[in-house]
């Protein structure tokens, strides 16, 4: 199967900093990417859609400001939480679609967690 | 409004034992339905997904799923459970209403607990 990697695993930062997350596409290209948030025990919840060389659209309730999305190329998509706050404390995923058909499958990357002091 | 649910927080069986996780769904149009997997600090794995033809999907690791168009539901089997099966599994539908876009549904997760 495809294979999307996420870099760092783990990051602890300082409250007002920002940390930058990648997301990479090893074996295929991806012009859409998806990142989500995972709070412990719960599902996924979907943060918003990464575009290659378009704007990022974000899902309801989410600060786009906040939560800046860049698509840089076909296998990069990063998302950098700004100003964090301890409240941003969780579980990042970020996913990639194997192609553009309606059916093909999604594969995630392995995650980051990221805790704010 | 599209949905999935999985009614059980957790399942546990015990090994050996054929396990069920239930899935079902609320999707206008034709349904494309997704099980993943997540173990504890990773990402989700794929499983298995159904897209259209026979109603009995196989995946990865030994896993199934059937689909049931009258009952909407996609439930996940395995004949014989392990010990490693224990994780986090999700059951996941394609937003019909993303339009070009793979969105997916998720369903609030079921653990799995398979006992030695």
């Amino acid at each position: 199967g495809a294979v999307v990697s996420q870099h760092p695993s783990r990051v602890i930062c300082k409250s007002g900093t920002s940390v930058k997350i990648e997301c990479r596409s090893l074996d295929f290209q991806a012009t859409t990417m998806f990142w989500y948030r995972q709070f412990p025990k719960k599902s996924l919840m979907l943060m918003a859609t990464s575009n290659e060389g378009s704007k990022a659209t974000y899902e309801q309730g989410v600060e786009k400001d906040k939560f800046l999305i860049n698509h840089a190329s076909l296998t990069l998509s990063t998302l950098t939480v700004t100003s964090a706050h301890p409240e941003d404390s969780s579980f990042y995923i970020c996913s990639a679609p194997s192609g553009q058909g309606r059916t093909d499958t999604q594969y995630f990357g392995p995650g980051t967690r990221l805790t704010v002091l | 409004a599209q949905s999935v649910a999985q009614p059980e927080d957790q399942v546990n069986v015990a090994e050996g034992n054929p396990l069920t996780v239930k899935c079902t769904y609320s999707v206008s149009g034709n349904p494309y339905l997704f099980w993943y997997v997540q173990y504890p600090n990773r990402g989700l794995q794929f499983l298995l997904k159904y897209i259209t033809g026979d109603n009995l999907v196989k995946g990865s690791y030994g896993f199934e799923a059937e689909f049931n168009k009258s009952q909407t539901s996609f439930h996940l089997k395995k004949p014989s459970a392990l010990v490693s099966d224990s994780a986090l599994y999700f059951c996941a539908v394609r937003d019909s209403s993303s339009g070009g876009y793979n969105k997916l549904i998720f369903g609030a997760g079921t653990r799995l607990a398979v006992h030695p």
